[in-house]
């Protein structure tokens, strides 16, 4: 199982909005609707953002949503703050039965 | 609290065997599929395995597959990995993590994760 493609870095500025791509193909991504995405600070455990595409669990800001278009899948972070730098992985169950991650993109706040 | 604490993880010849354990709090237990995920050094996320609530239906990473086997102990809220016959690119930093959905088979996303469990292969 190949990994999800992404971006390897994005940035942007206090306040403005980004988009994380995040591109599988039909037998993961495209197929079901269980792409989830994760923040992860450097030396801390991941952090569920999103789960099943565009669901928000309980305590994370409404600045953060997703999407999905066919085989890719893209986080949106508005009004981007300082504390969102970070690095986001998303990942989606497959028709495999496993589950598979992108390779990860690195949000820099300007 | 959910609570996930990993340990077992140090320094293994390659070849080598290794057995990694999660225990789990504040939640039960055996209604949740859990999974282990790896990262090595520098590098992405990987997921190695999973196993369903009752324990009967097992996942593995064709990485791993006939090397790793993942177990659930109910009586004891424990998650394990047994790990053998390890080489250099099994090193890396190996998280225990929590289904989001309860009586799932499959996982699917993670909504609580350890703080992971540092597995070194070298001679």
């Amino acid at each position: 199982q190949s990994a999800l493609t992404q971006p390897a870095s994005v940035s942007g500025s206090p306040g403005q909005s980004i988009t994380i791509s995040c591109t599988g193909t039909s037998s993961d991504v495209g197929l079901y609707n269980y792409v989830s995405w994760y923040q992860q600070h450097p030396g801390k455990a991941p952090k569920l953002m999103i789960y099943d595409v565009s669901n928000r669990p309980s305590g994370v800001s409404n600045r953060f949503s997703g999407s999905k278009s066919g085989n890719t899948a893209s986080l949106t972070i508005s009004g981007l703050q300082a504390e969102d730098e970070a690095d986001y992985y998303c990942s989606s169950y497959t028709s495999s039965t496993t589950l598979v991650f992108g390779g990860g993109t690195k949000l820099t706040v300007l | 609290e959910v609570q996930l604490l990993e340990s077992g993880g140090g320094l293994v010849q390659p070849g080598g065997s290794l057995r990694l354990s999660c225990a789990a709090s504040g939640f039960t237990f055996s209604s949740y599929a859990m999974s282990w995920v790896r990262q090595a050094p520098g590098k992405g996320l990987e997921w190695v395995s999973s196993i369903s609530g009752s324990g009967g239906s097992t996942y593995y990473a064709d990485s791993v597959k006939g090397r790793f086997t993942i177990s659930r102990d109910t009586s004891k809220n424990t998650l394990s990995l047994q790990m053998k016959s390890l080489r250099g690119e099994d090193t890396a930093v190996y998280f225990c993590a929590k289904d989001q959905a309860p009586y799932t088979v499959t996982t699917k996303s993670f909504d609580m994760w350890g703080q992971g469990t540092m597995v070194t292969v070298s001679s």
